[in-house]
């Protein structure tokens, strides 16, 4: 089975720019969920889609946003890059049981110059 | 608001000793706590998880403890090996029907042959 697909892995952008960033689920997994990962703030929760609906968020600004598509594919979009958007973005599929165990893909490392 | 403190941030052990990471949760709602394993370079992989209703849990040379009262738990590693050497993450979460993890900054062992 293959695991959490995320595109591009990596990318450089200029401040002001903005970015899209993909993740593909393992298959059969409806739940999304999407973490910033910096060198000073570790992992920090973004959002989580399931069945196309967000259905929690974290503390980021609304330059922040995401969707999932009804294949559960998901993205993630960042607006008016700052320098301090620079991190690993790591999306996370979950099976739909009692497990509660994230499958991390290998992350989209963005660089903000 | 939500917040899982982790210490040490580094922690150097020689090969064969154990090693022992502390976390202390906030929300006192938490009732599911994983611990993530990140290699250099690799994508964080669960590598034990412990809940509420469970004082303890071992699983070979790892164990994790939970204090509920205190909000306070531990990763154990026993007879530790070089290959143990890597980023461990606590997290904590509300076991609903969303998986948003809140991390703990994280804690680099290196295990010295």
């Amino acid at each position: 089975k293959a695991g959490v697909t995320q595109t591009p892995r990596y990318l450089i952008k200029t401040r002001g720019q903005q970015v899209t960033l993909s993740c593909s689920p393992i298959s059969g997994h409806r739940s999304v969920s999407w973490y910033q990962q910096t060198p000073g703030q570790g992992l920090q929760f973004l959002f989580e889609y399931f069945s196309e609906t967000q259905r929690n968020k974290g503390n980021f600004p609304g330059r922040f946003s995401g969707r999932q598509f009804s294949n559960s594919r998901s993205e993630m979009n960042v607006s008016t890059l700052e320098l301090g958007d620079s991190a690993l973005y790591l999306c996370a599929s979950t099976r739909q049981d009692n497990t509660g165990e994230l499958f991390f893909g290998e992350g989209s490392r963005l660089t903000v110059l | 608001g939500e917040n899982v403190e982790q210490h040490p941030s580094t922690l150097s052990v020689q090969e064969g000793d154990s090693a022992v990471i502390k976390c202390t949760y906030s929300d006192s709602a938490s009732n599911y706590f994983p611990w993530y394993k990140q290699e250099l370079g690799k994508r964080p992989q669960l590598i034990i998880d412990i809940r509420s209703n469970v004082g303890e849990k071992k699983d070979q040379r790892i164990a994790v403890t939970l204090n509920k009262t205190a909000k306070h738990f531990s990763l154990h590693i026993t007879e530790t090996q070089p290959e143990d050497s890597a980023v461990y993450f606590c997290a904590a979460s509300r076991k609903d029907s969303s998986y948003k993890l809140i991390f703990g900054s994280g804690t680099r062992l290196l295990v010295r042959p």
